[in-house]
């Protein structure tokens, strides 16, 4: 059974250029979450989808954005990159059904984003 | 101030040694609560959630005083293999995990 699955692994890129990661879910999973880990700190919440729509989002700025297809995989964009999006992006999934309490998120291995 | 806040560490100890992280929330809506581990460079895995009685899974038991808004984790016998970032994670009955900044410990033989 795959787990969380995300690519690519690493990524360099330019000040002001876009980028998009991607994450495949495990498998029964329907609801995606996206997560900022900056060197230090705890993972940051970005946004979530669930039946390809947003469901909530953090506070990160509409540079930010994504999208689910109907497959549950998900993509996270950024545009016009700063050097502060430098960090490991995280995607974790839940089960259908999830509702928050006490339910494990499963996290893929993460995108390390790098900003030059 | 953030929302869950945890002393960064490093905790240093040898191996066989007992060790306490403590953590603190500021949201008294938080539903629910759980630590989870995160090895250098890996992303985080659920180590266990924290119920309002307590629980213990083997070396590990965790506490949570909902009066205090404090979550505790106690590891006994530490083995090497412990080494890791210990992140205090709440939930406000929303589908948003709240990490604190993590617990580094190093366990030494």
């Amino acid at each position: 059974d795959a787990g969380v699955t995300q690519s690519p692994t690493h990524l360099i890129k330019t000040r002001g250029q876009q980028v998009t990661l991607r994450c495949s879910p495990k498998s029964g999973h329907d609801t995606v979450s996206w997560y900022q880990q900056a060197l230090g700190q705890g993972p940051q919440f970005i946004f979530q989808y669930y039946e390809e729509e947003e469901r909530q989002r953090g506070n990160f700025p509409d540079r930010f954005s994504g999208h689910q297809f109907p497959n549950y995989s998900s993509e996270l964009n950024v545009n016009a990159l700063l050097l502060g999006d430098s960090a490991l992006y995280l995607c974790a999934s839940f089960p259908e059904g999830f509702r928050g309490l006490n339910t494990e998120a499963f996290f893929g291995q993460g995108t390390r984003l790098t900003v030059v | 101030r953030k929302e869950v806040e945890q002393d960064p560490g490093p905790f240093n100890v040898p191996e066989g040694a007992t060790v306490a992280f403590n953590c603190t929330y500021s949201n008294s809506a938080s539903q629910s609560f759980f630590w989870y581990r995160q090895d250098c460079r890996k992303e985080p895995k659920l180590l266990m959630s924290v119920y309002s009685s307590g629980n213990e899974d083997g070396r590990f038991t965790a506490q949570l005083n909902r009066a205090s808004q404090y979550i505790s984790l106690l590891i006994r016998d530490s083995k090497l293999s412990d080494s890791a970032t210990y992140l205090c994670v709440v939930n406000r009955n929303t589908d948003k995990l709240i990490f604190g900044t993590g617990t580094r410990l190093q366990v030494f033989p």
